[in-house]
Protein backbone atom coordinates (compact mmCIF):
# COMPACT_ATOMS: atom_id res chain seq x y z
CA UNK A 1 0.00 0.00 0.00
CA UNK A 2 0.92 3.46 -0.54
CA UNK A 3 1.82 6.05 2.44
CA UNK A 4 3.65 9.33 2.62
CA UNK A 5 5.56 11.04 4.92
CA UNK A 6 5.93 14.38 6.25
CA UNK A 7 9.44 14.53 8.26
CA UNK A 8 8.73 18.26 9.52
CA UNK A 9 5.98 18.60 11.78
CA UNK A 10 7.16 22.58 11.97
CA UNK A 11 8.64 24.68 9.77
CA UNK A 12 9.25 28.36 10.76
CA UNK A 13 10.55 30.62 8.07
CA UNK A 14 10.57 34.79 8.00
CA UNK A 15 8.57 36.86 5.99
CA UNK A 16 9.81 37.40 2.17
CA UNK A 17 12.29 34.23 2.89
CA UNK A 18 11.50 31.09 0.90
CA UNK A 19 9.95 28.19 2.09
CA UNK A 20 10.30 24.23 1.10
CA UNK A 21 7.87 21.51 3.16
CA UNK A 22 9.38 18.31 2.61
CA UNK A 23 7.28 15.32 1.17
CA UNK A 24 8.18 11.85 0.58
CA UNK A 25 6.40 8.67 -0.62
CA UNK A 26 6.08 4.88 -1.77
CA UNK A 27 3.66 3.65 -4.02
CA UNK A 28 3.55 0.71 -6.44
CA UNK A 29 3.50 1.92 -9.84
CA UNK A 30 2.87 5.44 -11.16
CA UNK A 31 1.89 8.18 -8.29
CA UNK A 32 -0.89 10.67 -8.47
CA UNK A 33 0.60 13.31 -5.45
CA UNK A 34 -1.22 16.39 -4.03
CA UNK A 35 -0.42 19.33 -1.89
CA UNK A 36 -3.60 20.23 0.54
CA UNK A 37 -3.58 22.93 2.98
CA UNK A 38 -5.29 23.87 6.10
CA UNK A 39 -6.53 26.38 7.70
CA UNK A 40 -8.01 26.18 11.58
CA UNK A 41 -11.02 24.16 12.05
CA UNK A 42 -11.62 24.50 8.17
CA UNK A 43 -11.85 21.65 5.37
CA UNK A 44 -8.44 20.94 3.19
CA UNK A 45 -7.90 23.17 0.43
CA UNK A 46 -6.37 21.73 -2.42
CA UNK A 47 -3.39 23.34 -3.67
CA UNK A 48 -1.44 21.54 -6.49
CA UNK A 49 -0.82 18.29 -7.93
CA UNK A 50 1.41 15.96 -9.99
CA UNK A 51 0.02 13.29 -12.07
CA UNK A 52 2.04 13.28 -15.52
CA UNK A 53 4.24 15.63 -17.48
CA UNK A 54 6.48 18.61 -16.48
CA UNK A 55 7.92 17.71 -13.15
CA UNK A 56 7.98 21.00 -11.72
CA UNK A 57 4.02 21.88 -10.85
CA UNK A 58 2.48 25.31 -10.33
CA UNK A 59 -0.13 25.73 -7.85
CA UNK A 60 -2.54 28.06 -6.30
CA UNK A 61 -0.87 31.40 -4.30
CA UNK A 62 2.50 30.77 -5.83
CA UNK A 63 2.85 27.50 -4.10
CA UNK A 64 4.83 25.11 -6.58
CA UNK A 65 6.00 21.62 -6.31
CA UNK A 66 8.95 19.29 -7.44
CA UNK A 67 8.20 15.27 -8.53
CA UNK A 68 11.75 13.67 -8.32
CA UNK A 69 11.19 10.10 -8.99
CA UNK A 70 14.65 8.90 -7.82
CA UNK A 71 14.14 10.28 -4.61
CA UNK A 72 10.56 9.56 -3.98
CA UNK A 73 9.86 13.29 -3.23
CA UNK A 74 7.42 15.98 -3.83
CA UNK A 75 8.64 18.88 -1.93
CA UNK A 76 6.40 22.14 -1.95
CA UNK A 77 8.28 25.20 -2.78
CA UNK A 78 7.24 29.72 -2.33
CA UNK A 79 10.09 31.76 -3.59
CA UNK A 80 8.95 34.06 -0.94
CA UNK A 81 6.76 33.59 1.90
CA UNK A 82 3.95 35.57 3.40
CA UNK A 83 2.74 35.70 7.16
CA UNK A 84 -0.57 34.76 5.81
CA UNK A 85 0.96 31.69 4.60
CA UNK A 86 0.99 29.95 7.84
CA UNK A 87 -1.34 27.41 8.25
CA UNK A 88 -1.08 23.24 8.27
CA UNK A 89 0.32 21.65 4.89
CA UNK A 90 -0.77 18.17 3.68
CA UNK A 91 0.89 16.17 1.45
CA UNK A 92 -0.99 12.89 -0.34
CA UNK A 93 -0.33 10.08 -2.68
CA UNK A 94 -2.63 7.74 -4.83
CA UNK A 95 -1.85 4.92 -6.39
CA UNK A 96 -2.59 5.68 -9.65
CA UNK A 97 -6.15 5.45 -12.12
CA UNK A 98 -9.22 4.49 -10.39
CA UNK A 99 -8.08 3.82 -7.28
CA UNK A 100 -10.20 5.54 -4.03
CA UNK A 101 -7.09 4.94 -1.69
CA UNK A 102 -5.01 8.46 -1.25
CA UNK A 103 -3.05 8.81 1.61
CA UNK A 104 -1.84 11.59 3.50
CA UNK A 105 1.08 12.57 5.67
CA UNK A 106 0.26 13.24 8.80
CA UNK A 107 1.05 17.09 8.00
CA UNK A 108 3.55 20.19 8.52
CA UNK A 109 2.48 23.01 10.34
CA UNK A 110 4.46 26.37 8.76
CA UNK A 111 4.72 29.40 10.55
CA UNK A 112 5.62 32.71 8.78
CA UNK A 113 7.21 35.04 10.96
CA UNK A 114 6.67 39.30 10.01
CA UNK B 1 -14.69 24.95 0.63
CA UNK B 2 -16.29 23.92 -2.74
CA UNK B 3 -20.09 22.68 -3.47
CA UNK B 4 -19.34 20.39 -0.06
CA UNK B 5 -21.59 21.30 2.86
CA UNK B 6 -21.34 19.39 6.19
CA UNK B 7 -23.78 20.73 8.96
CA UNK B 8 -23.52 20.86 11.88
CA UNK B 9 -19.85 22.86 12.48
CA UNK B 10 -19.81 21.78 15.69
CA UNK B 11 -21.39 19.07 17.37
CA UNK B 12 -21.63 17.78 21.35
CA UNK B 13 -22.58 14.41 22.54
CA UNK B 14 -23.09 12.14 25.18
CA UNK B 15 -21.26 9.63 25.50
CA UNK B 16 -23.39 6.30 24.02
CA UNK B 17 -25.36 8.35 21.87
CA UNK B 18 -25.40 7.91 18.12
CA UNK B 19 -24.73 10.88 15.78
CA UNK B 20 -25.45 11.37 12.36
CA UNK B 21 -23.24 14.02 10.47
CA UNK B 22 -24.81 15.04 6.96
CA UNK B 23 -22.34 15.71 3.79
CA UNK B 24 -24.01 17.02 0.82
CA UNK B 25 -22.11 17.73 -2.77
CA UNK B 26 -23.59 19.60 -5.84
CA UNK B 27 -20.58 18.69 -7.77
CA UNK B 28 -22.24 16.08 -9.85
CA UNK B 29 -19.00 13.40 -8.06
CA UNK B 30 -19.21 10.08 -8.45
CA UNK B 31 -17.18 9.65 -5.14
CA UNK B 32 -17.67 10.35 -1.51
CA UNK B 33 -15.21 9.97 1.26
CA UNK B 34 -15.32 10.28 5.42
CA UNK B 35 -12.12 11.17 6.92
CA UNK B 36 -11.17 11.51 10.34
CA UNK B 37 -8.62 14.45 11.51
CA UNK B 38 -6.58 13.66 15.24
CA UNK B 39 -3.84 15.92 15.82
CA UNK B 40 -0.16 14.78 14.27
CA UNK B 41 -1.99 11.96 12.45
CA UNK B 42 -3.05 13.22 9.56
CA UNK B 43 -6.30 12.22 7.87
CA UNK B 44 -7.33 8.54 8.28
CA UNK B 45 -10.35 7.01 5.67
CA UNK B 46 -13.26 5.86 7.37
CA UNK B 47 -15.25 4.71 4.51
CA UNK B 48 -15.63 5.83 1.13
CA UNK B 49 -18.23 5.05 -2.02
CA UNK B 50 -17.49 5.04 -5.70
CA UNK B 51 -21.35 5.32 -6.81
CA UNK B 52 -24.93 5.25 -5.06
CA UNK B 53 -26.07 2.41 -3.47
CA UNK B 54 -22.10 1.09 -2.55
CA UNK B 55 -19.37 1.90 -0.05
CA UNK B 56 -16.23 0.22 0.76
CA UNK B 57 -14.82 0.41 4.82
CA UNK B 58 -11.22 2.58 4.93
CA UNK B 59 -8.87 1.89 7.53
CA UNK B 60 -10.67 2.83 10.71
CA UNK B 61 -14.64 1.63 10.00
CA UNK B 62 -15.60 0.00 13.52
CA UNK B 63 -17.89 2.22 15.47
CA UNK B 64 -19.14 4.05 11.93
CA UNK B 65 -21.91 3.02 9.79
CA UNK B 66 -22.78 5.11 6.31
CA UNK B 67 -25.28 5.05 3.29
CA UNK B 68 -25.40 6.74 0.09
CA UNK B 69 -28.82 6.35 -1.07
CA UNK B 70 -28.62 9.65 -3.19
CA UNK B 71 -25.40 11.17 -5.89
CA UNK B 72 -25.25 14.04 -3.11
CA UNK B 73 -25.41 12.98 -0.15
CA UNK B 74 -22.79 10.53 2.10
CA UNK B 75 -24.36 10.87 5.72
CA UNK B 76 -21.71 9.44 8.39
CA UNK B 77 -23.77 7.86 11.70
CA UNK B 78 -21.03 7.58 14.95
CA UNK B 79 -22.07 4.90 16.94
CA UNK B 80 -22.19 4.45 20.67
CA UNK B 81 -19.67 1.71 19.44
CA UNK B 82 -16.77 3.99 18.80
CA UNK B 83 -14.32 4.11 21.46
CA UNK B 84 -12.94 7.80 21.13
CA UNK B 85 -15.18 9.74 18.49
CA UNK B 86 -14.36 12.91 19.30
CA UNK B 87 -12.36 14.48 16.29
CA UNK B 88 -12.52 16.67 13.37
CA UNK B 89 -14.32 14.81 10.53
CA UNK B 90 -13.98 15.57 7.29
CA UNK B 91 -16.25 14.54 3.97
CA UNK B 92 -15.08 14.83 0.27
CA UNK B 93 -15.79 14.19 -3.02
CA UNK B 94 -13.29 13.50 -6.27
CA UNK B 95 -13.78 13.03 -10.28
CA UNK B 96 -12.11 11.03 -12.71
CA UNK B 97 -11.80 12.14 -15.76
CA UNK B 98 -8.87 10.46 -18.09
CA UNK B 99 -5.81 11.23 -16.34
CA UNK B 100 -7.36 13.90 -14.26
CA UNK B 101 -8.40 13.25 -10.83
CA UNK B 102 -9.77 15.91 -8.09
CA UNK B 103 -10.86 15.37 -4.08
CA UNK B 104 -12.50 18.51 -2.69
CA UNK B 105 -13.38 18.17 0.77
CA UNK B 106 -16.05 20.18 2.98
CA UNK B 107 -15.50 22.77 6.06
CA UNK B 108 -15.73 19.94 8.30
CA UNK B 109 -17.51 19.00 11.54
CA UNK B 110 -15.92 19.25 15.08
CA UNK B 111 -17.48 15.98 17.01
CA UNK B 112 -17.19 16.31 20.84
CA UNK B 113 -18.57 13.27 22.78
CA UNK B 114 -18.30 13.66 27.21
Amino acid sequence: AQSVAQPEDQVNVAEGNPLTVKCTYSVSGNPYLFWYVQYPNRGLQFLLKYITGDNLVKGSYGFEAEFNKSQTSFHLKKPSALVSDSALYFCAVRAGYNNNDMRFGAGTRLTVKP
Amino acid sequence: DGGITQSPKYLFRKEGQNVTLSCEQNLNHDAMYWYRQDPGQGLRLIYYSQIVNDFQKGDIAEGYSVSREKKESFPLTVTSAQKNPTAFYLCASSIERGLTYEQYFGPGTRLTVT
